[in-house]
């Protein structure tokens, strides 16, 4: 069965830094593109990031230079790094499967909230 | 960067009704649109891919179509887990984006 689990939400001032995990089961991350997607409170759908299998990564232009996508392989794990978070950036956090060799997500974790507030 | 725009923001029906929701990209996108749906407290939930290519699993009700700039997802008949909010989602080119949404209301 395909399971995508995030932790590492919280609360978190402006400035700071957060990393958010994605521990996936029924399948492999290093062979999937595999994406992160927010939504804030009441708000819709924003893409964040993605990572192929091969490794190449893209972002959105709101989080570049300051978010980081990356992947443990032998944890089968995928991460979020966000530094210079702002109060902007307060959201749910999903992690997410793209379809091979498409860009639309097919399965979603449960997903993460990051609180950015003094 | 390419805009999608869902027209309405929230469509009230009754079960049982035929509901249309609409998706117009700001640009060309083929057929390159997904749809997506989202319960309250809920992670959204893959329906249709390639624009009219039906997501195994999902119930035969849910339909759609469209290319270009003009796409459509259509419920032929809304049934209790059906109100909730849709998303359609662009994946021709960087940046990925998706419509504002269209929640889905009981009349």
């Amino acid at each position: 069965e395909v399971q995508l689990v995030e932790s590492g939400g919280g609360l978190i001032q402006p400035g700071g830094s957060l990393r958010l995990s994605c521990a996936a089961s029924g399948f492999t991350v290093s062979r999937s593109y595999m994406g992160w997607v927010r939504q804030a409170p009441g708000k819709g759908l924003e893409w964040v990031a993605i990572i192929y299998s091969a490794g190449d990564t893209f972002n959105a232009d709101s989080v570049k230079g300051r978010f980081t996508i990356s992947r443990d392989i032998p944890k089968n794990t995928l991460f979020l790094q966000m530094n210079s978070l702002r109060a902007d950036d307060t959201a749910v956090y999903y992690c997410a499967r793209a379809s091979t060799n498409w860009l639309y997500f097919d399965f979603w974790g449960q997903g993460a909230l990051v609180t950015v507030s003094s | 960067d390419i805009q999608m725009t869902q027209s309405h923001s929230t469509l009230s029906a009754s079960e049982g009704d035929r509901v249309t929701i609409t998706c117009r990209a700001s640009q060309s996108i083929n057929t390159w649109l997904a749809w997506y749906q989202q319960r309250p407290g809920k992670a959204p939930k893959v329906l249709i891919y390639k624009a009219s290519t039906l997501q195994s699993g999902v119930p035969s009700r849910f339909s759609g179509s469209g290319s270009g700039t003009e796409f459509t997802l259509t419920i032929s008949s809304l049934q209790p887990e059906d109100f909730a909010t849709y998303y359609c989602q662009q994946y021709n080119s960087y940046p990925l984006t998706f419509g504002g949404g269209t929640k889905v209301e009981i009349k």
